[in-house]
């Protein structure tokens, strides 16, 4: 149980385009749901957090008209890269955090974004 | 603030050798911590949790005690297998009002096991 899934897992893409990731959870309801990077060798820095039906919260730094995130069902949010350029190449992960459930996370297997 | 300090990588073992990895923490309140493991191409999985003082969370033979004192959540196994080798995360999560909690992830350390 609790298994989240990401789509695509590998993206590349011209710069100036735009690149929709999409996170679901396959099994169980999530009304938060969480967007993370992480580079080559390091942790995962939190993006922004969304919750079903209202505007993510984002973290400090990050852009918000960039970094598009939808949250539009309890089991599906997507994230937009705008007009990506080749510093947004990264690895992308999401986590969703069941409905009623307090500090536990289930990670997707992440999506990695080359940007040429 | 909030932060989560871990050993730098990477860890080499032998097998059957004795791991541990050592995680401190920072933060204001009460948080819960975390192990998460990243096996090679997959995601992170939760390993095991404590979400108070002197808990003991553990899971395939992987044990950490919550220590307040000390702000610690070392990771340690008495035997590791070639199969352990990942990277592995420490977190916590602040108990903040309004509902939603965060994970705060440390650096990640890298573990190698050879047979």
């Amino acid at each position: 149980g609790a298994v989240v899934s990401q789509h695509p897992s590998r993206v590349i893409c011209k710069s100036g385009t735009s690149v929709k990731i999409e996170c679901r959870s396959l099994d169980f309801q999530a009304t938060t749901m969480f967007w993370y990077r992480q580079f080559p060798k390091q942790s995962l820095m939190l993006m922004a957090t969304s919750n079903e039906g209202s505007k993510a919260t984002y973290e400090q730094g990050v852009e918000k008209d960039k970094f598009l995130i939808n949250h539009a069902s309890l089991t599906l949010s997507t994230l937009t890269v705008t007009s990506a350029h080749p510093e947004d190449s990264s690895f992308y992960i999401c986590s969703a955090r069941p409905a009623g459930g307090q500090d536990e996370q289930y990670f997707g297997p992440g999506t990695r974004l080359t940007v040429t | 603030g909030n932060s989560v300090t871990q050993m730098e990588g990477p860890v080499t073992l032998s097998e059957e050798a004795f791991l541990t990895i050592n995680c401190t923490y920072t933060a204001t309140g009460y948080p819960s911590l975390f192990w998460y493991v990243q096996y090679p191409g997959e995601g992170l999985q939760l390993l095991l949790k404590a979400t108070k003082a002197d808990d003991k969370g553990s899971n395939k033979g992987f044990e950490a005690t919550y220590r307040k004192e000390t702000t610690s959540f070392h990771l340690e196994k008495g035997s590791v297998q070639v199969s352990d080798s990942a990277v592995y995360f420490c977190a916590l999560s602040p108990r903040l009002s309004g509902g939603y909690n965060k994970l705060i992830f440390g650096a990640g350390t890298r573990l190698a096991v050879h047979p």
